[in-house]
């Protein structure tokens, strides 16, 4: 089955402790992005990558890491997480070319206290 | 900053209704344009895009693009309460660069 997944789903964390959102997608896409979801906010992207060791910032990219090492995985990285970035976290990828079939991961729910 | 702005509503519509949704953009520039549905707690999921002015319609969803205007619509004919969700609408500047900016979304509510 085609599919994005993020791992946790859920994480409650303190201040300062990293932490590491992995994402990874069987599809072969050449493109992968992360999004944070915050309420009235929409979506924001906060870093994407068009291919292996490709990788850009987005709109809101401060406090955030990426490395794309192979081509199925885009985690994220925290490295010293701060309250405002409790949120819900998105990961999604496509083909380059492909960006009316962008397929979107579950969702990450991160809490920092 | 380009920006994307959306009613956040929420809109309320009857069952059997048009429910319209509006969304206006400020990169003039910009080529492709979507809207994703998202159910609480889901992820979003894309069920129009359009390139061209003009109207593209799919099933009972259109949606309406007017680059002069920098306006972007989605029309959702014969409502039904499994249209209830937040509507997003998007924009890229670029072809392929898939630098998607979203807008802050529209709730929709059908009431049966």
């Amino acid at each position: 089955e085609a599919q994005v997944t993020q791992n946790p789903r859920y994480l409650i964390t303190v201040t300062g402790k990293k932490l590491t959102v992995t994402c990874s997608q069987n599809m072969n896409h050449e493109y992968m992005s992360w999004y944070r979801q915050d309420p009235g906010l929409g979506l924001r992207q906060i870093y994407y990558s068009m291919n292996v060791e490709v990788t850009d910032k987005g709109d809101v990219p401060e406090g955030y890491k990426v490395s794309r090492k192979e081509k199925r995985n885009f985690p994220l990285i925290l490295e010293s997480p701060s309250p405002n970035q409790t949120s819900l976290y998105f990961c999604a990828s496509s083909f380059w070319d492909r960006e009316d079939e962008q397929f979107f991961g579950p969702g990450t729910r991160l809490t920092v206290l | 900053q380009k920006e994307v702005e959306q009613n956040s509503g929420p809109l309320s519509v009857p069952e059997g209704a048009i429910a319209s949704l509006n969304c206006t953009y400020s990169d003039r520039g910009s080529q492709s344009f979507f809207w994703y549905r998202q159910y609480s707690g889901k992820s979003p999921e894309l069920i129009m895009f359009i390139y061209s002015n003009g109207d593209k319609e799919d099933g009972r969803f259109t949606a309406q693009l007017n680059k002069a205007s920098q306006y972007v619509s989605l029309l959702i004919r014969d409502s039904q309460p499994s249209d209830s969700a937040t509507y997003l609408c998007a924009v890229n500047g670029g072809q392929g660069a898939q630098k998607l900016v979203f807008g802050q979304g529209t709730r929709l509510t059908i009431n049966p």
